[in-house]
């Protein structure tokens, strides 16, 4: 069962700055078979990046992944104040398909 | 448009089954993956399971916690999947979601599940 840690747990950034963050898996995550998903309260999850690096339709191109094998990266390049949520990596290269535990972004 | 509508949630006693359904439109419902994944009050994301496609196989895949105990099934011809709970635990408490494929930008609003006695 593949674990996904998150990094870190929360982040105080100001609009305009850069946002990176990272998830870390306990092993290697087939195929670069890695999401990550932005969450708002109260509001379902909402899909930014598939296969670790492709953008989902309709999201904005300041948020970029990167990574393979146990490393994965989500950049948001410009924070604009909607940025500001909780938001989680998933892998689904291998069943079970787990969740990083979240990184809360946060205004500083 | 696609929608993913879940309902049957509630409070419910430890020990006791549930059922949630999810109703789909918008979309050929048969072609499609149909996952759940749950969020206990206040915690992340956990992935529930999900159900294959007839044309993949119709197989289901559940995450260890749940593994037994829940069980997702479909009904094409109503577009509506479906996840039986059964021997339900307070740790279940949470709201799920339904979602179309195992990775994607469709998920439903989500229904309430609250386990106590």
């Amino acid at each position: 069962e593949i674990v996904l840690t998150q990094s870190p747990a929360t982040l105080s950034l100001s609009p305009g700055e850069r946002a990176t963050l990272s998830c870390g898996a306990s092993q290697s995550v087939s195929s670069s078979y890695l999401a990550w998903y932005q969450q708002k309260p109260g509001l379902a999850p909402r899909l930014l990046i598939y296969d670790a690096s492709s953008r989902a339709t309709g999201i904005p191109d300041r948020f970029s992944g990167s990574g393979s094998g146990t490393d994965f990266t989500l950049t948001i390049s410009r924070l604009e104040p909607e940025d500001f949520a909780v938001y989680y990596c998933q892998q689904y290269g291998s069943s079970p398909y787990s969740f990083g535990q979240g990184t809360k972004l946060e205004i500083k | 448009e696609v929608q993913l509508v879940e309902s049957g949630g509630g409070l419910v006693q430890p020990g006791r089954s549930l059922r949630l359904s999810c109703t789909a439109s918008g979309f050929s419902f048969g072609d499609y993956t149909m996952s759940w994944v749950r969020q206990a009050p206040g915690k992340g994301l956990e992935w529930v399971g999900f159900i294959r496609s007839k044309a993949s196989g119709g197989t289901r895949e559940y995450a260890t916690s749940v593994k037994g105990r829940f069980s997702i099934s479909r009904d094409d011809s109503k577009s509506v999947a479906y996840l039986q709970m059964n021997s339900l635990k307070t740790e279940d408490t949470a709201v799920y979601y339904c979602t179309r494929k195992l990775v994607g930008p469709y998920w439903g609003q989500g229904t309430l599940v609250t386990v106590s006695s």
